[in-house]
């Protein structure tokens, strides 16, 4: 079975600092998907960034990339100049890239606190 | 924005009712999920819609059941609620059931069973 484990469930980082969210799974498939997604207060899940295992590339976009470890099993997340909006839940997510699979599996979220 | 809309925002219920909670997908958008977040948790995968079909279920037991009409849009049942049930309910859709990988979630529906 497919699990995501993000063991840091609390964070913070002073704006304008970098900052870096662990994730790690665990999966027999060769072939998914990983993503990041924030949840705000608002507690609209909005996806930041997604990854590929295929593609051996880490994914960015803008402040925010991944250190994508295939071998290792690791997804982590960077978030560069930290603003006071990227005050959020966070969580890790895992998605076989199978036929029809549609079972997105969840870490359980880090808190993160950008502090002024 | 995403496009996806939930009704209602919250909802408070007691041990043994019935709940429908109800979803709008983003226009184009056949496919819709949902899942149970519990306090404190990330999201579990409830099942999916994909035109009017249910298509793959989550490990969650038969009181929780679902409907997709023809314009998409999705509601999910819950019978005999228990206080476990508490929990932010969302949804989400995507264009096709193949691009689950793309998907845009509601802002959830929060229920409190007492």
């Amino acid at each position: 079975a497919q699990t995501v484990t993000q063991s840091q469930p609390e964070m913070s980082v002073q704006e304008a600092e970098t900052v870096t969210l662990s994730c790690t799974y665990d999966t027999s498939e060769n072939n998914y998907y990983l993503f990041w997604y924030k949840q705000p207060p608002s507690r609209q899940m909005i996806l930041v960034i997604r990854q590929e295992a295929y593609k051996q590339q880490n994914a960015t976009e803008n402040r925010f990339s991944v250190n994508f470890q295939k071998a290792a099993k690791s997804f982590s997340l960077k978030i560069s100049d930290s603003q006071l909006g990227d005050t959020a839940m966070y969580f890790c997510a895992f998605m076989t890239a199978l036929y029809n699979n549609n079972d997105v599996r969840f870490g359980a979220g880090t808190r993160l606190t950008v502090k002024p | 924005e995403t496009g996806v809309t939930q009704s209602p925002t919250h909802l408070i219920k007691t041990r043994g009712q019935q709940v429908t909670l109800r979803c709008s997908s983003q226009s184009g958008h056949n496919t819709v999920s949902w899942y149970q977040q519990a306090l404190g948790q990330g999201p579990q995968f409830i099942f999916q819609y994909y035109r009017e079909e249910e298509n793959g279920r989550g490990n969650f037991p038969p009181r929780f059941s679902g409907l997709q009409f023809p314009n998409y849009s999705s509601e999910l049942n819950v019978n005999a609620l228990e206080l476990d049930d508490s929990a932010l309910y969302l949804c989400a859709s995507s264009l096709d059931r193949q691009t689950t990988y793309i998907q845009y979630f509601g802002a959830g529906t929060r229920l409190s069973v007492l």
